[in-house]
């Protein structure tokens, strides 16, 4: 099973901030937070991981709670490419000879809508 | 430039058959990832491999089977026990570094229709 919930759907305007959460109460210490898009009929596109500090790179911002037990991606200027289904994705480091193995599990993922 | 690369884009089978999904990748990774996806849904993982001539099944390994014999190239074969085989079809391949695993962009997907 997935283990972070996400809101089915979600509507940005063109220009603002897109602000995805993630839940993921049952995070442990050793998984990351991932989060890929993937745009219609394509393979999922890598955006941003963290462990438990505040990530920031060329596509967006990834805020972690002090708990770990959520986030939030940030889309700063949202665009009509941003338009995708977004996935948040827990997942250990892979270790070789141990049950770690770096797959990652998809839920639902949160389809954004960024409209003009 | 580095990457994953699935073939074909677009693949169709008959009734019986046995096809063959093909994934390579260039950039030195130990682990490797096959997922199915059906429309309107998320990903859900067929095989992995974490190293070469070692593979594990994924949560839906029924109806299909992979190789790893080299560490390039992790085929994934559709049997004709999988009844439901029309989906798309997407492979990954994956490093720790020691900060996460580091992710790479996934293949660009291969279509599978039942003629």
């Amino acid at each position: 099973d997935a283990k972070t919930t996400q809101p089915t759907s979600m509507d940005c305007a063109e220009g603002r901030a897109a602000n995805l959460p993630c839940n993921h109460s049952t995070i442990s210490g050793n998984e990351y937070v991932y989060w890929y898009r993937q745009i219609h009929s394509q393979g999922p596109q890598y955006i941003i991981h963290g462990l438990k500090n505040n990530e920031t790179n060329e596509m967006a911002s990834l805020i972690i709670t002090e708990d770990r037990k959520s986030s939030t991606l940030i889309l700063p200027h949202a665009t009509l490419r941003d338009t995708a289904v977004y996935y948040c994705i827990v997942s250990p480091r892979i270790t070789h000879g141990s049950s770690y193995t770096g797959k990652l599990i998809f839920g639902q993922g949160t389809t954004l809508q960024v409209k003009p | 430039d580095g990457g994953i690369t699935q073939s074909p884009k677009y693949l169709f089978r008959k009734e019986g058959q046995n096809v063959t999904l093909s994934c390579e990748q260039n950039l030195n990774h130990d682990a490797m990832y096959w997922y199915r996806q059906d429309p309107g849904q998320g990903l859900r993982l067929i095989y992995y491999s974490q190293i070469v001539n070692d593979f594990q099944k994924g949560d839906i390994a029924e109806g299909y089977s992979v190789s790893r014999e080299k560490k390039e190239s992790f085929p994934l074969t559709v049997t004709s026990a999988q009844k439901n085989p029309t989906a798309f079809y997407l492979c990954d391949s994956s490093i720790d570094l020691g900060m996460g695993r580091q992710p790479q962009h996934f293949g660009d997907g291969t279509r599978l229709s039942i003629l």
